[in-house]
């Protein structure tokens, strides 16, 4: 039972360019959530998912982009990145009792 | 919108106590409570359902006031594995939508 996994773990990118962070899950979770954590700024959301094909805009989405093709994967995709979305990237999907299960980060780097 | 969370930072000698105050604006529906250790993903430590609540993990513990639109958490005897940062997160009234505070990072130093 592998839980919360994000891939990658680690990614540099240049101004421009295009990638996309996978999250998936293995406890058959309908809630799934996208979070980016600055120093200082907490965790902050940017998109999240109520189920399969449903997804929905958080706190701070602009610049990405996501999809729900399957309940078990959570897909974050960065169109254009800019360097202002350097951050760590954190995947989360909820329990029957509400509690957020984590992945381990995805640290993003944009020069 | 984000709760708000004081203090911002803690700094605490083994044994101490120290309290988390979270709030909100807007009317809180439930209120979790994680920690977070420098380089990890942040932990479930409780949530905290309705009113009145009053929760207890180890010697953690949380209350609720709904009315007040605020929860604090309660951290006694400290531990140095208690060193972190804590959050407080709540959902919209659907169950959504789930939003962070800032965060307080608390050091507890031997």
């Amino acid at each position: 039972n592998a839980g919360v996994t994000q891939t990658p773990k680690f990614r540099v990118l240049k101004t421009g360019q295009s990638m996309t962070l996978l999250c998936a899950q293995d406890m058959n979770h309908e809630y799934m959530y996208w979070y980016r954590q600055d120093p200082g700024m907490g965790l902050r959301l940017i998109h999240y998912s109520v189920g399969e094909g449903t997804t929905a805009k958080g706190e701070v989405p602009d610049g990405y982009n996501v999809s729900r093709l399957k309940k078990q994967n959570f897909l974050l995709g960065l169109e254009s990145a800019a360097p202002s979305q350097t951050s760590v990237y954190f995947c989360a999907s909820e329990g029957v009792h509400g509690e957020l299960f984590f992945g381990e980060g995805s640290r993003l780097t944009v020069l | 919108q984000q709760p708000v969370q004081s203090p911002q930072a803690v700094i605490l000698r083994e044994g101490e106590d120290a309290v988390i105050n979270c709030s909100s604006s807007k009317a809180l529906y439930s209120v979790h409570w994680y920690r977070q250790k420098h380089g990890e993903a942040p932990v479930f430590l409780m949530i905290l359902l309705k009113g009145g609540e009053q929760k207890g993990h180890e010697k953690i513990s949380a209350s609720f006031n709904e009315k007040k639109q605020q929860s604090s958490l309660y951290l006694t005897a400290s531990q140095l594995s208690y060193s972190g940062t804590y959050f407080c997160g709540t959902p919209d009234n659907y169950g959504q939508n789930f939003v962070f505070g800032p965060g307080t990072r608390l050091s507890v130093l031997p």
